[in-house]
């Protein structure tokens, strides 16, 4: 199970952190992936965190958002800085399965970044 | 870039295909995920054509060339929801979404 907390609202330019807190298997052996969805829109990949710790990030939030993880309380985080109105979004963490799809998925949780 | 058209119309009963187009389908796996009005998306088929545990075999996948196809056979109201596919884009270490096709139950 996948339960996601700390999304809200900021204005633009400011930051936020959130979490994922897994239950079930272990964040330190899976690849773990955060995904968005603005508003009507579809589904975004954002960034994910492999097993060996190396991290890759989509164009649109490179050099803005970080994501790590904390094995000892098996949580996922993204931080996100610099943001801006188009970062408004669901935001989905989940599992990923090694280089290909994403088994299992967080409730989300909604950011609104305002102008 | 993976196209998916908007939208797709069905009667109940009748079979419904969604089509993903792209050209790095052909050199990669495809996979599919529903998503529900509210909720979070759900996997489908993963691997071009395998189905987890759960998902009804009404629901199939196939790929041909580059273009990848969700069939959803007897369809109900219940399969009313967004469709997304998926890969895995290995020279950028990037996921990518298709656009997603709202599957609509006449």
């Amino acid at each position: 199970e996948l339960v996601q907390s700390g999304g809200g609202w900021v204005q633009s330019g400011g930051s936020l952190t959130l979490s994922c807190a897994v239950s079930g298997f272990s964040v330190s052996n899976n690849y773990m992936s955060w995904v968005r969805q603005a508003p009507g829109k579809g589904l975004e990949w954002v960034s994910v965190i492999y097993g060996d710790g190396n991290t890759y990030y989509a164009d649109s939030v490179k050099g803005r958002f970080t994501v790590s993880r904390d094995n000892a309380n098996n949580t996922l985080s993204l931080q996100m800085h610099s943001l801006r109105p188009e970062d408004t979004a669901m935001y989905y963490c989940a599992r990923d399965i090694i280089d290909a799809f994403m088994d299992d998925w967080g409730q989300g949780t909604m950011v609104t970044v305002s102008s | 870039v993976l196209a998916q058209p908007p939208s797709v119309s069905v009667a109940p009963g009748k079979t419904a295909s969604i089509t993903c187009e792209g050209n790095n389908i052909g050199s990669n796996s495809v996979h599919w995920y529903q998503q529900r009005p509210g909720q979070a998306p759900v996997l489908l088929i993963y691997y071009n054509d395998d189905r987890p545990s759960g998902i009804p075999e009404r629901f199939s996948g196939s790929k041909s060339g580059n273009t990848a196809t969700l069939t959803i056979s007897r369809v109900e109201a219940g399969d009313e929801a967004d469709y997304y596919c998926q890969l895995w884009d290995s020279i950028n270490d990037q996921r990518v979404f298709g656009g997603g096709t709202k599957l609509t139950v006449l």
